[in-house]
């Protein structure tokens, strides 16, 4: 079967416009996780959805990123008013309930300028 | 909140010697455990996990790690390296509505 799948694979914009980030989880998972990855550094946490329940926003950096899962399955992360140090790897991943066994995209790889 | 600790951010080994990659945990129960590796240009990928029971837990491409709970770690451990093993490994820790992972250590190989 298909695995996640994240578009665009790059995006290239200038500082101070928005972006949208999709993902498209594996079909039947619940749960839904979005992270960052900057050059030579780990996994940041960003958000996380488990099925009908709010949102875990805890891991996003600043009022400018929102996140939103449509009917439980295709998520999009926002980012306004992008800035250089949101340059980064965007990763989306998915699991099944709350195993935590995640599946990855292949990430978005987001350059501002 | 759980935290994830790789001391190692940087290993080089033989090719054919064996490897183990150090992961500490902090959580207050006993969390998902998990290794995944990122080979350079590729989305990450799961070696295998820890949920409950046999705390030796078998993974893909000939990995194991084992979980201690005394020593709160999950290395990872692999008896012959392959150059293709060449990549960056990270560890996490899943529990409740959290996912937290390490900085991820950088494995080179040598031939």
């Amino acid at each position: 079967g298909a695995g996640v799948s994240q578009s665009p694979s790059n995006k290239v914009t200038e500082k101070g416009k928005d972006v949208e980030l999709r993902c498209d989880p594996i079909s039947g998972h619940t749960a839904l996780y979005w992270y960052r990855q900057s050059l030579g550094q780990g996994l940041e946490f960003l958000i996380y959805f488990q099925g009908n329940s709010a949102p875990d926003k805890s891991g996003l950096p600043s009022d400018r990123f929102s996140a939103e899962r449509t009917g439980g399955s295709v998520s999009t992360l926002t980012i306004q008013r992008t800035q250089q140090e949101d340059s980064a790897v965007y990763l989306c991943a998915s699991s099944f309930g709350g195993t935590h066994e995640e599946y990855f995209g292949p990430g978005t790889r987001l350059t501002v300028l | 909140a759980q935290s994830v600790t790789q001391p190692d951010i940087h290993i080089t080994v033989s090719e054919g010697a064996s490897l183990e990659l150090r992961c500490n945990y902090s959580y207050g129960a006993t969390p998902y455990l998990f290794w995944y590796v990122q080979s350079p240009g590729q989305g990450l990928q799961l070696l295998l996990k820890y949920f409950s029971g046999d705390t030796l837990v078998q993974g893909i491409k000939g990995f194991e790690a084992e979980f201690k709970r005394s020593q709160s770690s999950f290395n990872l451990r692999k008896p012959s390296v392959h150059w293709s093993d060449a990549a960056e490994y990270f560890c996490a820790v899943g529990a409740d509505n959290d996912m937290r992972f390490g900085a991820g250590t950088r494995l080179t190989v040598k031939p």
